[in-house]
């Protein structure tokens, strides 16, 4: 079957530095991609639809300058956590898009990230 | 109030029971997953469905379109089964989140 693959799994890092986390798209190609955040004891929140070749669509509230998407491949997604801060801390998950069906989307295991 | 919501939020089961998750949404959706996420954090997808039934080993999905309900089940349960349950349903175009229904089989 389809995988989403997520690299680093889990990334401690000190405040003020940067984090990139890749999303991978295995055995297929994904024009699109989407990256979640998870808080504690809460559910996913969509941060932002990536899409291949083009910029990135952010939610409302989410700020785009601190995380950076570049989906510059059909299988390669990246979120980049700028001057990270510990309430960056949390659990980020991707999912991409099969390009051939519209509502087939399939979700990597997820990054934790802990920053001190 | 929630697009999507899960009941219950939390189900404590004996191994072997059957068990039902529920998840009722409020939006025109194109198809509802549900997903497993594990203590560690690592998500699953288990099904995607627009319609009827999927059956996949111990785990059975059905929805109901006309009553914008779906349940998962899960026969002979175990405690690898414990897990958090999420319902999810997309638009087509954005994804709405349940918060979760956290599983727990003991043995």
């Amino acid at each position: 079957g389809a995988v989403v693959s997520q690299h680093p799994s889990r990334v401690i890092c000190k405040s003020g530095t940067s984090v990139k986390i890749e999303c991978r798209s295995l055995d297929f190609q994904a024009t699109t991609m989407f990256w979640y955040r998870q808080f504690p004891k809460q559910s996913l929140m969509l941060m932002a639809t990536s899409n291949e070749g083009s910029k990135a669509t952010y939610e409302q509230g989410v700020e785009k300058d601190k995380f950076l998407i570049n989906h510059a491949s059909l299988t390669l997604s990246t979120l980049t956590v700028t001057s990270a801060h510990p309430e960056d801390s949390s659990f980020y998950i991707c999912s991409a898009r099969d390009w051939r069906g519209a509502d087939t989307q399939y979700f990597g295991p997820g990054t934790r990230l802990t920053v001190l | 109030k929630n697009e999507v919501e899960q009941s219950p939020q939390n189900l404590t089961a004996q191994e072997g029971e059957f068990i039902t998750i529920n998840c009722s949404y409020s939006v025109g959706i194109s198809a509802l997953h549900w997903l497993q996420q594990h203590p560690g954090g690592g998500i699953v997808s288990l099904f995607m469905l627009s319609s009827g039934k999927k059956k996949h080993g111990r785990l059975i999905a059905t929805i109901n379109i006309q009553e914008k309900h779906s349940s998962l089940h899960i026969t002979a349960s175990h405690p690898r089964d414990s897990a958090v349950y999420i319902c999810a349903v997309s638009t087509g175009n954005q994804f709405y989140f349940g918060t979760g229904t956290s599983l727990t089989v003991i043995p």
